[in-house]
C-alpha cells in the first residue's frame, strides 16, 4: 500500500539551530500538509501546499516556517531558528486531486526535541 | 472560535464489548468527516468517513453516526480488539479549496482482557 515517508523519525537540535523535516507524498498525490502534535495534544495544521504554492496556513506558521518542493518528489518543512516550544512530532500527509478522496495520508512523523 | 471537540478523553472497555467513541463539532459547514486511529509513535491513520448529508456509515466492525441536529458524531467499535487501543480523533474537513483537516482532542481507547 502507498505511504508517506518521513526523515529523520527523531531530531534533538540546540534552540536556535536550523531544521528540515522531509517527506516523500504519495507519488500520484498533488495536495501536501504540514500538521504537528505537541505531546499529549491534538494534532495542529500548520501548512497546505499545492501547485508548488503555499494554499493555506494557520496562525503557527510563521516567518520561521517554511516549505517548498524542491525536487518534485521531497516536500520539506524548515524552521528557522528553533524554539524550545517547537517540540513536537510533525505529520506529513498527501492528498489526491480534488476528484479523488478527502482523506489525508499521514506519514508516521518526525519527532523534533529543541533543546 | 469554532472547533471540533470530544467528550470524553479516556474510555476503557472489555475486550470483545462495543466501545462508542463520541465527537462534537461546533462548525455546521463542515462537509465531510473523518475518523482517525493513532497508535503510540505513529501518525494518524484513517478509519472511516462520512459525508454531511450522510447520517450513518459502516465499515468493517466499525459504524461512524452523525446527528447533524445536535451537531455530533460518534464511532461505533463492534467486539472490541486489543489491536483497537489507541486514540482516536474526529476531524472534519473545511469548505477550502486546501480541504485542510481540522481535529478533535482525542480519545483513549484501552482496550482490557
Amino acid at each position: 500500500e502507498p505511504e508517506v515517508t518521513q526523515t529523520p523519525s527523531h531530531q534533538v537540535t540546540q534552540m536556535g539551530q536550523e531544521v528540515i523535516l522531509r517527506c516523500v507524498p504519495i507519488s500520484n498525490h498533488l495536495y501536501f500538509y504540514w500538521y504537528r502534535q505537541i505531546l499529549g495534544q491534538k494534532v495542529e495544521f500548520l501548512v497546505s501546499f499545492y501547485n508548488n504554492e503555499i494554499s493555506e496556513k494557520s496562525e503557527i506558521f510563521d516567518d520561521q516556517f517554511s516549505v517548498e518542493r524542491p525536487d518534485g518528489s521531497n516536500f520539506t518543512l524548515k524552521i528557522r531558528s528553533t524554539k524550545l516550544e517547537d517540540s513536537a512530532m510533525y505529520f506529513c500527509a498527501s492528498r489526491q486531486d480534488p476528484s479523488g478522496a478527502n482523506v489525508l495520508t499521514f506519514g508516521a512523523g518526525s519527532r523534533l526535541t529543541v533543546l | 472560535g469554532e472547533s471540533v471537540g470530544l467528550h470524553l478523553p479516556t474510555l476503557s472497555v472489555q475486550e470483545g464489548d462495543n466501545s462508542i467513541i463520541n465527537c462534537a463539532y461546533s462548525n455546521s459547514a463542515s462537509d465531510y468527516f473523518i475518523w482517525y486511529k493513532q497508535e503510540s509513535g505513529k501518525g494518524p491513520q484513517f478509519i472511516i468517513d462520512i459525508r454531511s448529508n450522510m447520517d450513518k456509515r459502516q465499515g468493517q466492525r466499525v459504524t461512524v453516526l452523525l446527528n447533524k441536529t445536535v451537531k455530533h458524531l460518534s464511532l461505533q467499535i463492534a467486539a472490541t480488539q486489543p489491536g483497537d487501543s489507541a486514540v482516536y480523533f474526529c476531524a472534519e474537513i473545511n469548505s477550502g479549496s486546501a480541504r485542510q483537516l481540522t481535529f478533535g482532542s482525542g480519545t483513549q481507547l484501552t482496550v482490557l482482557p
